[in-house]
């Protein structure tokens, strides 16, 4: 059985803290992707990355930054949380960017306060 | 960002009803477009990956058809189940671009 996993479900954190979001995969995926969802907006693409140590910039990077190491894990940084940053984040990956089904994690909940 | 609009963007269907969503998206730059369920506390899941004009996919009681030429993608449940009340997301891949375009998603309740 295939998997995508986000290490927590959900998390709540203080205005100003850094804050990491892991991901991991255990398809071998080149790409994976960092999304957050928020009521009305759908999924927004913040940072994707299609091999180790690449990455680019998806709509919303600002804020953010991501880090991948290895292959497998894809971690997604706050620098300085702030409370507009509460919101659904979902990690994904794909053996091709487009034109092959995404797996996507539980998704994270994260609320800043 | 491409726009990529689904509606309606919810409906409430007794069960046993069949109905459909629509996904629209630019015509050109096509690349491939995808249906996902999400379920409520759980992640989204594939339903279908299509690439071509014309391309008409099947799962279950599930089924969409792809016309790209104008730029619209149906999804039809036929049959409608409590179990299929999740919310419904169609996403645009662009040639030229390295990542999906998501729309708002169709939220689905099948009434028992």
């Amino acid at each position: 059985d295939v998997k995508v996993t986000q290490s927590s479900r959900y998390l709540v954190k203080r205005t100003g803290e850094k804050v990491f979001l892991e991901c991991v995969q255990d398809m071998d995926h080149e790409n994976m992707f960092w999304y957050r969802q928020d009521p009305g907006l759908g999924l927004r693409l913040i940072y994707f990355s299609y091999d180790v140590k690449m990455k680019e910039k998806g709509d919303i990077p600002e804020g953010y930054s991501v880090s991948r190491e290895k292959k497998e894990r894809f971690s997604l940084i706050l620098e300085s949380a702030s409370t507009n940053q509460t919101s659904m984040y979902l990690c994904a990956s794909s053996l091709q960017p487009r034109g092959t089904e995404a797996f996507f994690g539980q998704g994270t909940r994260l609320t800043v306060v | 960002i491409l726009n990529v609009e689904q509606s309606p963007q919810s409906l409430h269907v007794q069960e046993g009803d069949s109905t459909n969503f629509t996904c629209s998206f630019p015509s050109s730059n096509f690349y491939a477009l995808h249906w996902y369920r999400w379920e409520t506390a759980k992640s989204p899941e594939a339903l279908f990956v299509m690439t071509l004009n014309g391309d008409e996919k099947k799962k279950g009681r599930i089924s969409a058809t792809l016309n790209t030429k104008e730029g619209y993608s149906y999804l039809y449940i036929k049959g409608s189940q409590p179990e299929d009340s999740a919310t419904y997301l169609c996403a645009f891949g662009a040639a030229g671009a390295n990542n999906l375009f998501f729309g708002t998603g169709t939220r689905l309740t099948v009434i028992p």
